[in-house]
């Protein structure tokens, strides 16, 4: 199994460019999460999805987009970058056997991680 | 305030010590993560816990729901050890749940 694979590793935007980070887990995990983390902070969550075809807002949605059309990919979308989503981004999976969110039994996979950069 | 806070924030041990980390919360939680952040940025899971105690190796987590609290111990620290630990805690809202990560330790294990 990969685990978690993100895409691409690093990435350099302009502001007001747009782009796609990839996300795919081979788990079949059912939960799938979206973070940012900034220098010297902690993770924030950005957006998450309990399965396929559903998405929820996290702390920092604003400013991106997702979509989860199969259990196995979970892109994130800059539409217009801005110098405040410099950040390094983590995408991570989880399988809840419970409805509603966050089983006690879930432990979270990240993925590599993605440093993007907006000047 | 943070709902999470971490102490302490930056931890020099030398190899073989025992470490001890701190992780507080101030908001009502059906579960709490230890996570390690390896150099290269990597993150892994190291325990989930709702309750009492987990080990794993020479790691031990420990929980106080009543206090808010809780502690992740090393023992016989090696400086491969050396990475940020972070807290996170999981807590159901009416909307559904959160999780809330604290800021991290950067622990540094000197041969």
């Amino acid at each position: 199994n990969a685990g978690v694979t993100q895409t691409p590793k690093f990435r350099i935007l302009k502001i007001g460019q747009s782009m796609t980070l990839q996300c795919t887990q081979d788990m079949n995990h059912n939960y799938m999460y979206w973070y940012r983390q900034d220098p010297g902070m902690g993770l924030k969550l950005i957006y998450y999805s309990v399965g396929a075809g559903i998405t929820d807002k996290g702390e920092v949605p604003n400013g991106y987009n997702v979509s989860r059309s199969t259990t196995e990919d979970f892109p994130l979308r800059l539409e217009l970058a801005a110098p405040s989503q410099t950040s390094v981004y983590f995408c991570a999976s989880s399988y809840s056997g419970l409805a509603g969110g966050w089983g006690i039994t879930d432990t979270q996979y990240f993925g590599p991680g993605t440093r993007l950069t907006v000047l | 305030k943070n709902e999470v806070e971490q102490s302490p924030q930056n931890l020099t041990a030398q190899e073989g010590e025992f470490i001890t980390i701190n992780c507080s919360y101030s908001v009502g939680i059906s579960a709490l993560h230890w996570l390690q952040q390896h150099p290269g940025g990597g993150i892994v899971s190291l325990f989930m816990l709702s309750s009492g105690k987990k080990k794993h190796g020479r790691l031990i987590a420990t929980i106080n729901i009543q206090e808010k609290h809780s502690s992740l111990h090393i023992t016989a620290s090696h400086p491969r050890d050396s990475a940020v630990y972070i807290c996170a805690v999981i807590r159901r809202e009416t909307s559904g749940s959160r999780l809330t990560f604290g800021e991290g330790t950067q622990l540094t294990v000197n041969p």
